[in-house]
This record gives C-alpha cells, structure tokens and sequence, in this order.
C-alpha cells in the first residue's frame, strides 16, 4: 500500500533563511507526487507537482522540490522564506485506482516563521 | 475566476441531528471528493464522484452519505453527527485524468454539540 512520511511535524524557521520540508513515499509503481500547502482555517493549495520528466519541479511562490528515486523522496525547498509561508505544508502521493485519481497525505509539517 | 465554493464555511449542530454540507465548481470538473480533516492531522477521503458514478472509501463510516445531482454540485450528508465527527470537511475537484491536480475549497468547519 502507499503511503506517505514527513518526519517533521513542526519547523521553525527565521525569515530569510533557507528551507527544506522532508517528505518520503512508499508506492509500487511511478509516483506523481504533490505538495499542497495550507493556511489556518482554509483549503488546501497546489505549490507543485511532479509527475514525468525532470525531477526538479518549480512551484509557485518561488518553491521547488526535488524528486530522487533512489531515496523514495520529494524534498521541498525554498531558498529565502517570507513571514507569509508560515502555513501547514502536505506532501502527497496520487495513485489512479481502477480508473480514478486519489491522494494519500502525509500527516503535514508545520512552517513557524521568526522574525 | 473558477473555483471551488463551500457552504457553509462554519456549521454547528447537535449531537444526532442530521446536517448537510454544499459544494459547489466552476472548473466544469469530472471529479468530486469529500475529505474529512481532524484537527492537525492529515486529510482523510471519504468519498468521490467521477460524473454520476459513486466511489465509498471502504472505511467511510454509513453515517456518511452523498449526493451529486448534477456536474456542478456535490452534497455531503451526515446522519446522525457524533462527537468523533467534529472536522474540518474539505471538497475538491479534479478533471479526473492522469496526475490530474486535486483543487480544493476552502472547507466547512462542522462542530458538534
């Protein structure tokens, strides 16, 4: 069965130092890979997604990931973060199940940003 | 701008009493899903449309029920609310082809008294 790990469950970080979110998978075939991010009280945003072809994917809001086989992993990165990232962040693995797209979420990081 | 809408963003209701949540696209989407997300913890299925086709997650509890009577609605019916039912209850879309981005709305909060 799939499934998804970020080991992380809080970070915090100082604005405008760099940051990498960890997220590991485990899934039988080609993964597509998705990292979602989440505000207090709000639904769930597409940062990324790797799906085929180059394993570093840029994102929206200056976010990247890297995808490495070999590791079963899907890092996210951000080189300079601002006040405004400070969010729950989602890695997911999607799977097409007889015919249909579904997500497995891991448990989520939590993004603290200090001044 | 397309979109994905709840209604509505805050419900609260009694111990029992049955409730019903709206979702609702713009996007012309295939695909429809209903999670359910306790506090800090990941995004749980429950259920998905694909058109009219109903797909139950096979530990959605009964007291879970939904309805999708056209392309652009979707309902979510909840029996006899529990305690153990207090959630967030995320909507999202999808045009249901490979690797399709999941979209999402912006929640109801169901609290249960």
């Amino acid at each position: 069965a799939q499934s998804v790990t970020q080991p992380d469950i809080h970070i915090t970080v100082s604005e405008g130092a760099s940051l990498e979110l960890r997220c590991n998978y485990s899934y039988g075939a080609t993964p597509y890979l998705f990292w979602y991010v989440q505000s207090p009280g709000q639904g769930l945003q597409l940062l990324l997604k790797y799906f085929s072809g180059d394993t570093l994917v840029q994102g929206i809001k200056g976010f990247e990931a890297e995808f490495k086989r070999s590791q079963s992993s899907f890092n996210l990165r951000k080189p300079s973060v601002h006040w405004s990232d400070a969010a729950e962040y989602f890695c997911a693995v999607g799977r097409r199940v007889f015919g249909n797209e579904k997500l497995t979420f891991g448990t989520g990081t939590r993004l603290t940003i200090i001044p | 701008d397309a979109m994905v809408i709840q209604n509505p963003r805050y419900q609260v209701t009694q111990f029992g009493k049955p409730v019903t949540l709206s979702c609702s696209q713009t996007l012309n989407h295939n695909v429809m899903y209903w999670y359910q997300q306790k506090s800090s913890q990941a995004p749980k299925l429950l259920f998905h449309y694909y058109d009219k086709d109903f797909n139950n997650e096979a530990d959605t509890p009964d007291n879970f029920q939904s309805r999708r009577p056209n392309t652009s609605f979707c309902f979510l019916d909840i029996r006899s609310p529990g305690l153990g039912d207090a959630a967030m209850y995320l909507c999202a879309t999808s045009g249901g082809r490979l690797a399709d981005t999941q979209y999402f709305g912006p929640g109801t909060r169901l609290t249960v008294l």
